[in-house]
Formats: structure tokens, C-alpha cells, sequence
């Protein structure tokens, strides 16, 4: 099973660049690294997928390295509306058989 | 329009009782799951359905039970419940992805989420 390990919390200030490392050492073939945001008093919502390399779009980045035992999740120039806890998981996508097995998460503080 | 819905938001309720909690979808998904989320944030899956068939079960009391009367609705039944089960739970769905190497993901939709406290 890919246990995953993250910070308990980052904090950050209004306009910088936040990256969030991930580490899955025990990650599989076919596990695909997913990362979700959750606001207070609501469900955890996709924020970006990867299976490696570089994958962007129009809220964050994901960076996996070539051996895949770690990612991180860049989002730019942070606002405070970012204030959040960001989860990694690892699993694969077609999820037959597999475990879905979310990180601690990462509890980010944005500051103006 | 609710993607992912749960009823009720809140329940509060005594050791021992039996209770349920609902989740509908309209997404027309195929896979819906139930997490339970502790007070230290950790978020941990406890079923998941798929056309009507569990295929993930994690380590969970069997007081526990999942019902599916259809592939839109995966409520979640608790019997005898302790102080323990004391927690948010979430209901998700997704639409499993394609074949592996497709570019297709596979996003889990999650509801409001219901918080249970035992008295």
C-alpha cells in the first residue's frame, strides 16, 4: 500500500508561491498521485492528477520526479482564499481492487 | 444543481442507537464511496460501490453497512453506535477511468458531509 506523508501545516503570506511535497515511497505502477483541497464544513474537492513529469492547469501544478516516491503541488501567488487543507492521495484510477489511502493533510494558513 | 448530496448535515444521537445517513448523486457515476473523517483530519475510506458491488472493503466494525437500492444512492446504515464513531463522514462518487494510459482521470465528487456525534 503507497502510505503517504505530508507537512502538518505551511503557512504563507498573499502572492507567493506555495509548493506541498507529498512523499509516497511505496507507490505502485499503475497509482496515479491525485491532491484535493478541503475548505471548513465541506468535502474534499480535486484540485490536480499526475502520473509523472509536470501536469498544470489553471489552479496549480504538479511536479513528480522520475522515480515517483515523492510530488509536489505548486499553486501560485496564493491568496487568501487558499486557506485550506490540501490532501495527497495515491490510488490508481480505475481504483479495481486497489486502496485509496489520503495523506494527513496539510494544513495551509494564507496571511495577508 | 447538487452533485453529491447527504442527509442529514447533522445527527446527534445516544450510544446504542441504529441510524443512517443518506447520499445521492447525479452525476450518473458508477462508483460512490463513504470516508470517515476523524477530528485530527485524517480521511479514511470505508466502502466503495460499484454497480451495486462492493469492491473496497477497509477494516471497519461490520456494525457498519453500505446500501445501494441503485446506482445513484450508496446510503450508509450504523448499528449499535459507539462514542468512537463520533466523526464527519463524507459520501464521494466518481466515474472510473478508462484503461490505464488513457488520459482520462478518475475524480472523486464529494458531498457536504454529515457530522455524527454520540452522546
Amino acid at each position: 500500500l503507497a502510505k503517504t506523508t505530508q507537512p502538518i501545516s505551511m503557512d504563507s503570506y498573499e502572492g507567493q508561491e506555495v509548493n506541498i511535497t507529498c512523499s509516497h515511497n511505496n507507490i505502485a505502477t499503475n497509482d496515479y498521485i491525485t491532491w484535493y483541497q478541503q475548505f471548513p464544513s465541506q468535502g474534499p474537492r480535486f484540485i490536480i492528477q499526475g502520473y509523472k513529469t509536470k501536469v498544470t492547469n489553471e489552479v496549480a501544478s504538479l511536479f513528480i520526479p522520475a522515480d515517483r516516491k515523492s510530488s509536489t503541488l505548486s499553486l501560485p501567488r496564493v491568496s487568501l482564499s487558499d486557506t485550506a487543507v490540501y490532501y495527497c492521495l495515491v490510488a490508481p484510477i480505475y481504483n479495481q481492487g486497489g486502496k485509496l489511502i489520503f495523506g494527513q493533510g496539510t494544513e495551509l494558513s494564507v496571511k495577508p | 444543481d447538487t452533485a453529491v448530496s447527504q442527509t442529514p448535515k447533522y445527527l446527534v444521537t445516544q450510544m446504542g442507537n441504529d441510524k443512517s445517513i443518506k447520499c445521492e448523486q447525479n452525476l450518473g457515476h458508477d462508483t460512490m464511496y463513504w470516508y470517515k473523517q476523524d477530528s485530527k483530519k485524517f480521511l479514511k475510506i470505508m466502502f466503495s460501490y460499484n454497480n451495486k458491488e462492493l469492491i473496497i472493503n477497509e477494516t471497519v466494525p461490520n456494525r457498519f453497512s453500505p446500501k445501494s437500492p441503485d446506482k445513484a444512492h450508496l446510503n450508509l446504515h450504523i448499528n449499535s453506535l459507539e462514542l468512537g464513531d463520533s466523526a464527519v463522514y463524507f459520501c464521494a462518487s466518481s466515474q472510473l477511468a478508462g484503461l490505464a494510459g488513457d488520459d482520462s482521470y478518475n475524480e472523486q465528487f464529494f458531498g457536504p458531509g454529515t457530522r455524527l456525534t454520540v452522546l
